[in-house]
């Protein structure tokens, strides 16, 4: 399995607060991704990264920040999270971005009450 | 852009049978597609990729298809077990662009 760690792994917050969910990887793979996850919808890319402190938007990024200082950590901030924002969301890392083949890590479940 | 679909969002097989599994695709341009297996409480798992190049690539036990002029592609498993039973996303890019994934379907396979 690749070396990729999420934490936390469960959360419950309030409304209104911030939340970082951290992505660790020990691969040293160039793309990291966030994506969340909701029934009915699929995964949904929220932001990537292709490079330390390069960052881009995904399909859902409104409400979603990231950061990306070191080649084996992306965060992903809700500034001020809301109820829809409940949802899990996965990490994923490739090497290369001529290919799809993403290595996910086990999810962080998000509740926002 | 792109949007992925699949055409059941569940299949229940019994042990032994062969599985196709189904995904429609709108963007012409896309040139890329994968499937991925996703178990309860898990990250979604790799299985197997395509170009549009190909009409078909074959892995252990899967087979993709791939048809270009009605833009679909399905995932075929012979003799499925029950350790196949899982949640099974096709996903598809345009070049330099991230992957778009379809919405699922759950096979269920009965022993």
């Amino acid at each position: 399995d690749a070396g990729i760690t999420q934490s936390p792994r469960h959360k419950v917050t309030e409304t209104g607060t911030p939340v970082t969910l951290r992505c660790h990887q020990t691969e040293n793979h160039r793309y990291m991704y966030w994506y969340r996850q909701d029934p009915g919808h699929g995964l949904r890319l929220i932001h990537y990264s292709y490079g330390v402190k390069d960052t881009d938007k995904g399909e859902v990024s409104d409400g979603y920040s990231v950061s990306r200082s070191k080649t084996e950590d992306f965060l992903l901030t809700l500034e001020s999270a809301t109820s829809s924002q409940t949802s899990v969301y996965f990490c994923a890392i490739s090497d290369r971005d001529s290919t799809g083949e993403l290595f996910f890590g086990e999810g962080s479940r998000l509740t926002v009450l | 852009g792109e949007s992925v679909g699949l055409h059941l969002p569940t299949l229940s097989v019994q042990e032994g049978d062969n599985s196709i599994i189904n995904c429609a695709y709108s963007n012409s341009a896309s040139d890329y597609f994968i499937w991925y297996k996703q178990e309860s409480g898990k990250g979604p798992q790799f299985i197997i990729d395509i170009r549009s190049n190909m009409d078909k690539r074959q892995g252990q036990r899967v087979t993709v298809l791939l048809n270009k002029t009605v833009k679909h592609l399905s995932l075929q498993i012979a003799a499925t077990q029950p350790g196949d039973s899982a949640v099974y996303f096709c996903a598809g890019r345009e070049a330099g662009t991230a992957l778009i994934f379809g919405k699922g379907t759950t096979l269920s396979v009965s022993s």
